[in-house]
């Protein structure tokens, strides 16, 4: 069975702190990384991709990768009110590209 | 770029209505299509991939006589709900996949929510 996991939180997180989401995947024939922000109410919308290991950074998000320990991380810096949000982790591994979801980690920035 | 339109936002039906919902990708070519729905504060739920000119494959206790599935296009999927009832009344949401290649990520539309009175 192929699984992605996720804490699902809450985790609370001071604003302007950094906030450290983590995932974890069973399959080591996992290419390709996303995470995913789904807001209240709101369908999912794609923040970082990854797919080597190593540390990639789009503004305040950066994405981090092992492949080793089969283990994806975001971190977001400068942590704001309005990241309070759930944060859905995916993996793609074959050729249909089907995603595996974790569950969401819930992500709340206390002002 | 990958821009994917849903619609409608909300449907509001009576018993026994079928709904139709209308998933295009706008500035890109969907090689896939996903249909997911999602209950309050649950997790997403992959209902059916939708490839296009050939048949939906719907996940285990999907029902397809149900929940239709149509991808005439690389631009458009559509699912109609069946003789709805209000257990189908739910966050309907599908996503697109660009056919660049790969482990391309999947694009979400803003979702469909029904409620069947």
């Amino acid at each position: 069975q192929k699984e992605v996991e996720q804490n699902s939180g809450p985790l609370s997180v001071p604003e302007g702190a950094i906030a450290s989401l983590n995932c974890t995947y069973s399959d080591r024939g996992s290419q390709s990384f996303f995470w995913y922000r789904q807001y209240s109410g709101k369908s999912p919308e794609l923040i970082m991709s990854i797919y080597s290991n190593g540390d990639k950074e789009d503004g305040r998000f950066t994405a981090q990768l092992n492949k080793a320990s089969q283990y994806v991380s975001l971190l977001i810096r400068d942590s704001q009110p309005s990241d309070s949000a759930t944060y859905l982790c995916a993996a793609n591994m074959d050729s249909n590209y089907q995603l595996i979801w974790g569950a969401g980690t819930k992500l709340i920035i206390k002002p | 770029g990958a821009v994917v339109s849903q619609h409608p936002s909300w449907v509001i039906c009576k018993s026994g209505t079928s709904v139709k919902i209308e998933c295009r990708s706008l500035d890109f070519q969907a090689t896939t299509m996903f249909w997911y729905r999602q209950f309050p504060k649950q997790s997403l739920m992959l209902m059916a991939t939708s490839n296009e000119g050939s048949k939906a494959t719907y996940e285990q206790g999907v029902e397809k006589d149900k929940f239709l599935i149509n991808h005439a296009s690389l631009t458009l999927s559509t699912l109609t709900v069946t003789s709805a009832h209000p257990e189908d009344s739910s966050f309907y949401i599908c996503s697109a996949a660009n056919r660049g290649g790969q482990g391309q990520p999947q694009h979400f539309g803003d979702g469909t929510r029904l409620s069947i009175l």
